[in-house]
């Protein structure tokens, strides 16, 4: 099973939106509705931020949404605050009952 | 409030063998899926392993079938991940982390521990 693939960085000014692309394929992230996404600072654990494609758990701003077309889902930032800057990793349940996370992509808030 | 607190990392050579724990607190442990997820030095995420509540259901990613073996014993609310077969790419700092329905996602994470895996 091959790792999702996400850009290496997106950067964004503070205010403003920025998405996060995950493309996968049909057995992992068009094939079910367990998208996940999870922000990660550095020297810290992750953080689930995003479940089921588009579900936020408790605690979470509203300023995180995620989506998906087909076999690509997106995290969408607005918004964008200074805590924002982190590591963001999306991950996907699979056809073969495994998870398997995307390469990472590195937020810069300018 | 839920709790992950991971040991048993540390340097090992290669070939040799380590067993992580994972105590947790805060939850009902026997109602969880939970997770083992590694992340080597400068790189990212890659999930390990995963344990049903009941322990019948486990599933491993290939880089690691076969040499690793998850566990959890409910009474003592503790996972556990055996690591034997070691490899110089199996160094990486290992997470113990809650299941969200079921294991499609994780929802509470240690702080991990680190396996360095070097003669």
């Amino acid at each position: 099973q091959s790792a999702l693939t996400q850009p290496a960085s997106v950067s964004g000014s503070p205010g403003q939106s920025i998405t996060i692309s995950c493309t996968g394929t049909s057995s992992d992230v068009g094939g079910y509705n367990y998208v996940s996404w999870y922000q990660q600072h550095p020297g810290k654990a992750p953080k689930l931020m995003i479940y089921e494609v588009s579900n936020r758990p408790s605690g979470v701003p509203d300023r995180f949404s995620g989506s998906r077309s087909g076999n690509t889902a997106s995290l969408t930032i607005s918004g964008l605050q200074p805590e924002d800057e982190a590591d963001y990793y999306c991950s996907s349940y699979t056809t073969i009952s495994i998870l398997v996370f995307g390469g990472g992509t590195k937020l810069t808030v300018l | 409030q839920v709790r992950l607190v991971e040991s048993g990392g540390g340097l090992v050579k290669p070939g040799g063998s380590l067993r992580l724990s994972c105590e947790v607190s805060g939850f009902t442990f026997s109602d969880y899926y939970m997770s083992w997820i590694r992340q080597a030095p400068g790189k990212g995420l890659e999930w390990v392993s995963y344990i049903s509540n009941s322990r019948k259901t486990i599933y491993y990613a290939d880089s690691v079938k076969g040499r690793f073996t998850i566990s959890r014993d409910n009474a003592k609310t503790s996972l556990y991940l055996q690591m034997n077969s070691l490899r110089a790419e199996d160094t990486a700092v290992y997470y113990c982390a809650r299941g969200h329905e079921g294991a499609t996602s994780m929802d509470f994470w240690g702080q991990g521990t680190l396996v360095t895996v070097s003669s």
